[in-house]
């Protein structure tokens, strides 16, 4: 049973280009989340989403930043014109149910790492 | 709204030494409450966990108690390992129905244990 995939692993743009970043969940998982790891600091919620409906976006930016997860393919989160402030670590994670007890675990991707220059 | 404060690392032992790293919180309701760790390169995997006060998660000789009188979960193991070796995070989720589910993290301990 493959475990959460994101891709790429590591990703450099130059300032003003777009980013794509790809999630897909473990198998059967219908509940994605996007966090994101600056530099020295710990991981900040930015998007939840189930199949073709974004639950909640509070933590994502105003400008720029859009997330979807389309009823076949991975989760995309996508950055228009990057600027250098977006280098980050973006993890995807992934779980079967959202409450109640024993399923609704987080299960976390190896990460994308961008760096823009 | 609700946060998550763990002690700044790094932390840096010799093998088999005793490990605490502290971790308090502030929530409304009942959060979940998570430890998890992160080895070089790679995403966050879960440790352990508690649901409610009084609970103790514990995993590989890794636990922690959810202490809801001190609002507290502090990690320990009765002797580190270089393999343990890694950033731990501590998280909460808030609880009950309708919630989202996200985890807010606090900023991470960076754990280096020598030989």
């Amino acid at each position: 049973n493959a475990g959460v995939m994101q891709n790429p692993r590591h990703l450099v743009r130059r300032r003003g280009q777009e980013a794509r970043l790809r999630c897909s969940p473990m198998k059967g998982h219908s509940h994605v989340y996007w966090y994101r790891q600056l530099p020295e600091e710990g991981l900040k919620f930015m998007v939840y989403l189930q199949k073709e409906n974004i639950i909640d976006e509070s933590g994502m930016p105003k400008e720029r930043f859009s997330a979807e997860f389309p009823k076949e393919g991975p989760s995309i989160l996508r950055i228009q014109q990057v600027v250098r402030g977006d280098s980050a670590a973006y993890f995807c994670a992934s779980s079967l149910t959202l409450s109640g007890t024993g399923n609704n675990e987080q299960f976390f991707g190896p990460g994308t790492r961008l760096t823009v220059l | 709204g609700d946060s998550v404060t763990q002690m700044e690392g790094p932390v840096t032992l010799s093998e088999e030494a005793f490990l605490t790293i502290n971790c308090t919180y502030t929530a409304t309701g009942y959060p979940s409450l998570f430890w998890y760790v992160q080895y070089p390169g790679e995403g966050l995997q879960l440790l352990l966990k508690a649901t409610k006060a009084d609970d103790k998660g514990s995993n590989k000789g890794f636990e922690a108690t959810y202490r809801k009188e001190t609002t507290s979960f502090h990690l320990e193991k009765g002797s580190v390992q270089v393999s343990d070796s890694a950033v731990y995070f501590c998280a909460l989720s808030e609880g009950g129905g309708g919630a989202t589910n996200k985890l807010i993290f606090g900023t991470g301990t960076l754990l280096a244990v020598q030989p």
